[in-house]
C-alpha cells in the first residue's frame, strides 16, 4: 500500500518561502509514475501545484511557476515543494499525491500552512 | 486556461433520491475527466476517471457520462455516507490538470 506523509513548517512568514517534504513508503519514486502537490485553502476547493517524475521532470500550474520549484530525492524516496515569496492566500492544507497521469490516486493526510507575521 | 464549472455549487437531497451534478470545461477535453469524493474533515478520494470508469471499490451506485464539455456525476440512491464535496477534475495533459470549485451535497 502506498503511503505518503507530508511535512514541514506550519507556520511561514509573509514573503519568506514556504518548504514542505513528502516522504513516500511502499512504493520506490525511482519506479515510475508522477509525483504531485495539491493545495486547498480553507473552506475552499483544491488547486494543483505541480508534480515531478523520479527522472526530475517537472510541470506547475502556470500561475504559480514563478514561485514554485518541486524536487525530488529518491534515495530518500521524497519529494519536495518550494513556494517563494508567500502571501495569506498562500495558506492552505498542502498535500502530496501520487500523479498517475494526471489523476491522484494516493494522497498525504495534508498538512496545514499559515502564512503570517 | 480551460476552466472547469461545476453546478450547483451545493444541493440537498433526501436519502434514496438521484443526485446529478453537473461539471462543464471551457473547452473541449475529450473524456479527460475525473470525480473526486472529499468527505468533512478528510483526504480527497479518486472515484472516477475517463469520464465514467469506477476506480476500485466505488459504489455502482456512482457513475458518470459525458463528452467534450459536459460532464456529470450521478448518484443513483443517495446513501448518508455520501455526504462530501465533490470535485471534478480535467486531467488530459500536465500543466492543465484543474479542479471545478466543488459541489456540497447535504442530506435533506
Amino acid at each position: 500500500q502506498v503511503h505518503l506523509q507530508e511535512s514541514g513548517p506550519g507556520l511561514v512568514k509573509p514573503s519568506e518561502t514556504l518548504s514542505l517534504t513528502c516522504s513516500v513508503s511502499g512504493y520506490s519514486i525511482s519506479s515510475g509514475y508522477y509525483w504531485g502537490w495539491i493545495r486547498q485553502p480553507p473552506g475552499k476547493g483544491l488547486e494543483w501545484i505541480g508534480s515531478i517524475y523520479h527522472d526530475g521532470s517537472t510541470f506547475y500550474k502556470p500561475s504559480l511557476q514563478s514561485r514554485v520549484t518541486i524536487s525530488v530525492d529518491t534515495f530518500k524516496n521524497q519529494f519536495s515543494l518550494k513556494l517563494s515569496s508567500v502571501t495569506a492566500a498562500d495558506t492552505a492544507v498542502y498535500y502530496c499525491a501520487r500523479d498517475y497521469t494526471s489523476l491522484f490516486d494516493y494522497w498525504g493526510q495534508g498538512t496545514l500552512v499559515t502564512v503570517s507575521a | 486556461d480551460i476552466q472547469m464549472t461545476q453546478s450547483p455549487s451545493s444541493l440537498s437531497a433526501s436519502v434514496g433520491d438521484r443526485v446529478t451534478i453537473t461539471c462543464r470545461a471551457s473547452q473541449g477535453i475529450s473524456n479527460y475527466l475525473a470525480w473526486y469524493q472529499q468527505k468533512p474533515g478528510k483526504v480527497p478520494k479518486l472515484l472516477i476517471y475517463a469520464t465514467s470508469t469506477l476506480e476500485s471499490g466505488v459504489p455502482s451506485r456512482f457513475s458518470g457520462s459525458g463528452s467534450g464539455t459536459d460532464f456529470t456525476l450521478t448518484i443513483s440512491s443517495l446513501q448518508p455516507e455520501d455526504v462530501a464535496t465533490y470535485y471534478c477534475q480535467r486531467y488530459s495533459s500536465a500543466p492543465s490538470i484543474a479542479f471545478g470549485q466543488g459541489t456540497r451535497l447535504e442530506i435533506k
